[in-house]
């Protein structure tokens, strides 16, 4: 069995502050990992993944994330926040193999003030 | 770049009527998936298709149908829609190889039964 856990529902920061979004997986095998975004009205657009190569991962927009095997953790970070950083964002956990599905955490929204 | 195509963007209508959602996808992925996402409740996956006329039930398959006839084309079908099937609607798609669950989703689709 697998299962993402993402604490809180909202996160807000100021712009051009640091973003830091945590996600907590479980998995039986080595897992991998997904962040994608969502803008309001829109699907998902996939931020970046980890697929058992480099455990450091940047993906678009200037996001990266690290996988950390001990802490079962694949938080995502940002640098400085903009403004249209603001939307919502949901990590993921698959594992290899036939038919391989993708569990999501609930999600997170991504506030942005001035 | 994958395209994942929802017909429509935003459905209004009224209980007990039948609904019918579309997907179609361009980049002959074997594997077709829809969920609902609803606020404080993530995605949830419905159904899903691992190859033309195949189906498996997700989570929350009850009051839903679907039809994959063709290998671009993955239908769901509400037969009697409730209000308590108001919510956003997502399509996504995946390859079999590589095999790592990452999915590519359409715009969605957001439901309103009255």
């Amino acid at each position: 069995a697998q299962s993402v856990t993402q604490l809180g529902s909202h996160v807000s920061v100021s712009e051009g502050a640091l973003v830091l979004l945590r996600c907590n997986y479980s998995s039986s095998v080595p897992p991998y990992l997904f962040w994608y975004v969502q803008y309001p009205n829109q699907g998902l657009q996939l931020l970046l993944k980890y697929t058992s190569a480099a455990t450091l991962v940047k993906g678009i927009n200037g996001f990266e994330a690290e996988f950390k095997k001990s802490e079962t953790s694949f938080h995502l970070t940002k640098p400085s926040a903009h403004m249209s950083d603001a939307a919502e964002y949901f990590c993921a956990v698959s594992r290899a193999g036939a038919n391989s599905k993708l569990t999501f955490g609930k999600g997170i929204t991504l506030s942005v003030r001035p | 770049d994958v395209k994942v195509t929802q017909s429509s963007r935003y459905l209004v209508k009224r209980t007990g009527e039948k609904v019918f959602l579309e997907c179609v996808q361009d980049m002959d992925h074997e594997n077709m998936f829809w969920y609902r996402q609803d606020p404080g409740l993530g995605l949830r996956l419905i159904y899903f298709s691992y190859d033309v006329k195949m189906k498996e039930k997700g989570d929350i398959p009850e009051g839903y149908s679907v039809s994959r006839e063709k290998k671009e084309r993955f239908s769901l079908i509400l037969e009697s829609a409730s209000t308590n099937q108001t919510s956003m609607y997502l399509c996504a798609s995946s390859p079999t190889v590589p095999n790592t669950g990452e999915l590519f989703f359409g715009e969605g689709s957001r439901l309103t039964v009255l």
